[in-house]
């Protein structure tokens, strides 16, 4: 089956803790992305990706970061300087970034304990 | 700033209900606009989209959308919601040629009621 696959379904995060989202897909997409979804506010774009080894900040860069290694994946880590990391991260890919229809994964849900 | 706006934030509605879900976009130039549903523990997935042409759009499960240019929106509409239909709704836009991002509304949770 064809799809985006985001690993793991549940994070648990300590204070000063980097973690790592993980996030594959198959479609053979070249454009990928990630938002962040907080209860009331919709999606908001993190960090793009048009190809490989190329990508740019969205809205809400500060405190992330992501590499794109290999077409078909794209992890962000949440580094220490995100104060407010709890939140349900999305990742998402289109075939290309020129105005294209997204496909998003199923999430995972981030918690600072 | 460009944005997308939706108009309400939770929606009660009974079975057999007709909906109509409002989204307003601030953006002079061309535009792709989507909306994409989110049902409970499942992912977002598209609804409908418009890129150009009739701008009456239809989508999957009996939605529709309607773009109208000289006021800036697209709303959803269904004729008669189901249950089945409780989930929450974004309407998303790509603002700008050249943006490669989508800026998404805040959403509408719809709840109907059987």
């Amino acid at each position: 089956d064809g799809g985006i696959t985001q690993s793991p379904k549940y994070l648990f995060r300590k204070e000063g803790q980097n973690v790592t989202l993980s996030c594959e897909q198959n479609l053979n997409h070249d454009a990928m992305y990630w938002y962040r979804q907080d209860p009331g506010q919709g999606l908001r774009l993190i960090y793009y990706s048009q190809i490989v080894n190329d990508f740019q900040k969205g809205d809400i860069a500060e405190g992330y970061s992501v590499s794109r290694e290999k077409k078909e994946s794209f992890p962000l880590t949440v580094t220490s300087a995100q104060k407010n990391p709890t939140a349900f991260y999305l990742c998402a890919s289109s075939i290309s970034a020129a105005r294209e229809t997204q496909y998003f994964g199923p999430g995972t849900r981030l918690l600072v304990l | 700033a460009q944005s997308v706006s939706q108009h309400n934030h939770h929606v009660i509605l009974s079975e057999a209900a007709s909906l109509e879900l409002g989204c307003n976009y601030s953006y002079g130039g061309t535009v792709n606009l989507f909306w994409y549903v989110q049902y409970p523990g499942q992912h977002l997935q598209l609804l409908l989209k418009y890129f150009s042409g009739d701008p009456l759009v239809k989508g999957i499960k009996g939605f529709e959308a309607e773009f109208i240019k000289s006021k800036f929106s697209f709303n959803l509409r269904k004729p008669s919601v189901q249950w089945s239909d409780t989930a929450e709704y974004f309407c998303a836009a790509d603002l700008g040629a050249g943006s490669y991002q989508l800026t998404f509304g805040k959403g509408t949770k719809l709840s109907v009621i059987p």
